[in-house]
């Protein structure tokens, strides 16, 4: 069974705070990786793709370490409007190249 | 655009009833996904569609459940008879090339 595997949480950080979030996957024919954020009785949305040189996004900085086969999320100076649930996301190659597999994601709330 | 659109946004019903939950997927995409969300196992791929046609329905759980996709503008899940363990939020999705586009989902309740 194809597995994307992150801690639930929660993570409870203050506001302006520095937290990070890892997730491993089982499959190392893994192609493409995703952080999605879902907010509270929200659908998931896109929040950056993960590429294997790193790449950052404002406030937000995405990992991955292929030879490991883990993702990490750092968000950096957090804010009250980032709570949310963050889920970790792995596309497979092959056959089924288009759908996305999730974890069950990692809660956080940053508190005033 | 409009985004994804599901309909209904909650739906409760009584054990044994069916349940018919539909999709209308983005413009222009060409594959549609169907999840069902809970808190113990999260996000769970039912069945996915590629240009309208089931490519990958081993998420389905049992023969309870079934997805039609007549055209690219519409899809529908059907469940038939409900029980209480399908309770939970099911989205609906649709793509092209990748970045998936998630319906606001239809919270499904079966008492």
């Amino acid at each position: 069974r194809k597995e994307v595997e992150q801690d639930p949480g929660p993570f409870n950080v203050p506001e302006g705070a520095t937290v990070a979030f890892n997730c491993t996957y089982s499959n190392s024919a893994s192609q493409s990786f995703f952080w999605y954020r879902q907010d509270c009785r929200k659908e998931p949305k896109l929040l950056m793709s993960v590429y294997s040189s790193g790449n950052e996004d404002g406030r937000f900085t995405a990992q991955l370490n292929r030879a490991s086969q883990y993702i990490s999320l750092l968000i950096r100076d957090s804010k009250l409007s980032d709570s949310a649930t963050y889920l970790c996301v792995v596309r497979y190659s092959g056959a089924g190249s288009y759908q996305l597999t999730f974890g069950k994601g990692t809660k956080l709330s940053v508190i005033p | 655009d409009a985004g994804v659109i599901q309909s209904p946004r909650h739906e409760v019903t009584e054990m044994g009833q069916e349940v018919t939950l539909r999709c209308k997927p983005i413009s222009g995409h060409n594959s549609l996904f169907w999840y069902r969300q809970t808190m113990m196992r999260g996000l769970e791929l039912l069945i996915y569609f590629n240009n309208n046609v089931p490519i990958d329905d081993s998420g389905m759980p049992e023969d309870r459940f079934s997805a039609k996709m007549p055209n690219a503008s519409f899809s529908t899940l059907k469940i038939q008879p409900s029980e209480p363990r399908d309770s939970a939020v099911y989205f609906c999705a649709s793509s092209f090339g990748g970045g998936y586009t998630f319906g606001s989902g239809t919270r499904l309740t079966v008492v």
